[in-house]
């Protein structure tokens, strides 16, 4: 049972490149998020997806897209990177919505955007 | 949109001494939920809280939910060197299917 993954654990882009990022859980959990954490912001919510083939704008969706074709993968995609887009992003999941539901975390991908 | 305020941004402590930060909303919130973070790792989380005036411990962690429902506390007893990591607040709105989180606390302790 390895929880929540991240691939990759780090990459560089130049501005304009794409990438996807993809986490996975072997939870069986419903519910999964997308978040970046800055220095001095926390964790903010980008996208999330309350089962599969769903998915949802959170806080700062602008310049991310995400798919969830299937229950235990959700992915975060960069269409056209830019260094704002330098951060660390982590994946987390829950077995329903609701802050009584405990979001497992994975343990992050630093991107770095030239 | 909802801000959580987190405060202090950064401790420097002794080990052994006990730490105190805590969380403010603009906004009422039904649920409060505390956080850690060690290096290179995501956020593992330590207490919730449900409901106003709750008082919650997990070991040398006590948390409370405050009685506004805009804030909430959290103390370390006895820190230890393990306490390390970045802390972070975070918050429901009730009806939300979101969470919140504050700017978080570096705990930094010298043995």
């Amino acid at each position: 049972n390895a929880g929540v993954t991240q691939t990759p654990k780090f990459r560089v882009l130049k501005t304009g490149q794409s990438m996807t990022l993809l986490c996975a859980q072997d939870m069986n959990h419903e519910y999964m998020y997308w978040y970046r954490q800055d220095p001095g912001m926390g964790l903010r919510l980008i996208h999330y997806s309350v089962g599969e083939g769903t998915t949802a704008k959170g806080e700062v969706p602008d310049g991310y897209n995400v798919s969830r074709l299937k229950k235990q993968n959700f992915l975060l995609g960069l269409e056209s990177a830019a260094p704002s887009q330098t951060s660390v992003y982590f994946c987390a999941s829950s077995q329903f919505g609701g802050a009584s539901e405990t979001q497992y975390f994975g343990p992050g991908t630093r991107l770095l955007v030239l | 949109g909802q801000q959580l305020n987190q405060s202090p941004q950064s401790m420097f402590i002794q080990e052994g001494e006990d730490v105190s930060m805590n969380c403010t909303s603009s906004s009422i919130f039904n649920t409060w939920l505390w956080y850690k973070q060690e290096p290179g790792e995501g956020p593992v989380l330590l207490i919730a809280l449900y409901k106003a005036g709750e008082l919650t411990s997990n070991g040398r962690l006590t948390a409370q939910f405050g009685i506004t429902r805009k804030d909430s506390f959290l103390n370390i007893s006895a820190s230890i060197p393990s306490d390390v990591g970045i802390y972070f607040c975070a918050g429901q709105v009730q009806g939300a299917q979101k969470l919140v989180f504050g700017q978080g606390t570096r705990l930094t302790i010298n043995p």
